[in-house]
């Protein structure tokens, strides 16, 4: 099945700087990459997700970049605020070709100094 | 809570005792998932459903049953088989034919006593 490794664990920028989360998939077949938000006590949401026909996607000051040759995948996040502070999880799987659910990631803790 | 709503939110098991997890949903969508959470383990899927009265192993299904009765409801039974329950678990559905975002409910903290 698919594996999904998300690094790194924990990361503390200074507020206004750019945060990078990394993350790798094992299987080939994957076509579909979100990324998830998770707040504290709140549930996880969906912030942005690409899919393996294109190479970048961005949505004001958030970005996703794939690279399927070397399966992996980044989130960008550019001049952090402290709502940034959160739980960012990566997740993958393949649609349309019969596996169902998503593999996530263990997760970044963001933590945004002021 | 969004259109997908779990209960209970604290849940409390004592050893040898099966209990359910609630979760139901009004968004209309087929497909539904149940994952664990554990510190620093990230989501773990559990079981997931594409259809009313069919459903499918997760990763780690082992000590879980579910039941998909209805497309609205896919409560989460955790049994005395499951030697480590304690964790915060997640339900989740999405619109298969629109798009694949999970939408979560508020999640249920089951300890053990």
């Amino acid at each position: 099945g698919e594996n999904v490794e998300q690094h790194p664990s924990t990361l503390s920028v200074q507020e206004g700087d750019s945060a990078v989360i990394k993350c790798t998939y094992s299987d080939s077949a994957s076509n579909y990459f979100p990324w998830y938000k998770q707040e504290l006590g709140k549930r996880p949401q969906l912030i942005i997700d690409i899919r393996s026909n294109v190479g970048e996607k961005k949505d004001q000051r958030i970005a996703v970049t794939l690279n399927k040759t070397a399966k992996h995948f980044s989130l960008h996040i550019t001049e952090t605020q402290p709502e940034d502070s959160a739980v960012y999880f990566c997740a993958a799987s393949m649609v349309g070709g019969g596996a169902d659910g998503l593999t996530f990631g263990k997760g970044t803790h963001l933590i945004i100094q002021p | 809570d969004g259109g997908i709503t779990q209960s209970p939110k604290y849940l409390f098991r004592k050893e040898g005792q099966n209990v359910t997890l609630s979760c139901e949903q009004n968004l209309n969508h087929d497909a539904m998932y149940w994952y664990r959470q554990d510190p620093g383990q990230g989501l773990r899927l559990i079981y997931y459903s594409q259809i009313v009265n069919d459903f499918q192993k997760g990763d780690i299904a082992e000590g879980y049953s579910v039941s998909r009765e209805k497309k609205e409801s896919f409560p989460l039974t955790v049994t005395s088989a499951q030697k480590n329950p304690t964790a915060f678990y997640l339900c989740a559905s999405s619109d298969r034919l629109t798009g694949e975002e999970l939408f979560f409910g508020s999640g249920t903290q089951l300890s053990v006593l």
